[in-house]
């Protein structure tokens, strides 16, 4: 089946240490995304990628850091940067960077501190 | 700057009755409305969207309504069942940023039998 899967479902940080959370895709989308979403508010964009070894800064994209070396993935790096990192982490991606396409995401990834 | 209100934040209903929820958006540019259902521990899934130069569409029990002028589009759930519970977010493109889709807080609907 194609789509988006995001590895792990739940992750632990320790002080002071980077994670990375994992985005794949076999949908053959141009883009992809990365949302994060706390309690009681919407999602909110982190970084997003048009292309290969392209991306862009999103909204919050301090104490984060990603790339794009691959056309299906999509990493993310949570830095030792990010003073509050607890949140549920969502990674999507469409068909074309313009003009209004569907994102499909996948089932996310819980990150706490430890 | 951008902004997309979503209201109400809880929604609760009887089983069968219809469920309304309500957006409204800051570009009188935007072109592109998406509705996102997300059920618990789930990512968002797409159930159905709206482009700027369509008024009304529908799929099954569900519509979506655009009112371009005043600036809001809602969500029309019919004879709604306890599958229906969720969390729905709304979400606009706004001019000017590609395919970054801005999204509102989201409504808790809770269909109750």
């Amino acid at each position: 089946d194609g789509g988006i899967t995001q590895s792990p479902k739940y992750l632990f940080r320790k002080e002071g240490q980077n994670v990375t959370l994992s985005c794949e895709q076999n949908l053959n989308h141009d883009a992809m995304y990365w949302y994060r979403q706390d309690p009681g508010q919407g999602l909110r964009l982190i970084y997003y990628s048009q292309i290969v070894n392209d991306f862009q800064k999103g909204d919050i994209a301090e104490g984060y850091s990603v790339s794009r070396e691959k056309k299906e993935s999509f990493p993310l790096t949570v830095t030792s940067a990010q003073k509050n990192p607890t949140a549920f982490y969502l990674c999507a991606s469409s068909m074309q960077s313009t003009g209004g396409q569907p994102q499909h995401f996948g089932d996310g990834t819980r990150l706490s501190i430890l | 700057g951008e902004n997309v209100e979503q209201h109400p934040s809880t929604l609760s209903v009887q089983e069968g009755d219809s469920a309304v929820i309500k957006c409204t958006y800051s570009d009188s540019a935007s072109n592109y409305f998406p509705w996102y259902k997300q059920e618990l521990g789930k990512g968002p899934q797409l159930i159905i969207d709206i482009r700027s130069n369509v008024g009304e569409k529908k799929d099954q029990r569900i519509a979506v309504t655009l009112n371009k002028t005043a600036k809001h589009f809602s969500l029309h759930i019919t004879e709604t069942q306890p599958e229906d519970s969720a969390v729905y977010f709304c979400a606009a493109i706004f001019t000017g940023t590609a395919s970054k889709l801005t999204f509102g807080t989201g409504t808790r609907l809770q269909v109750t039998l």
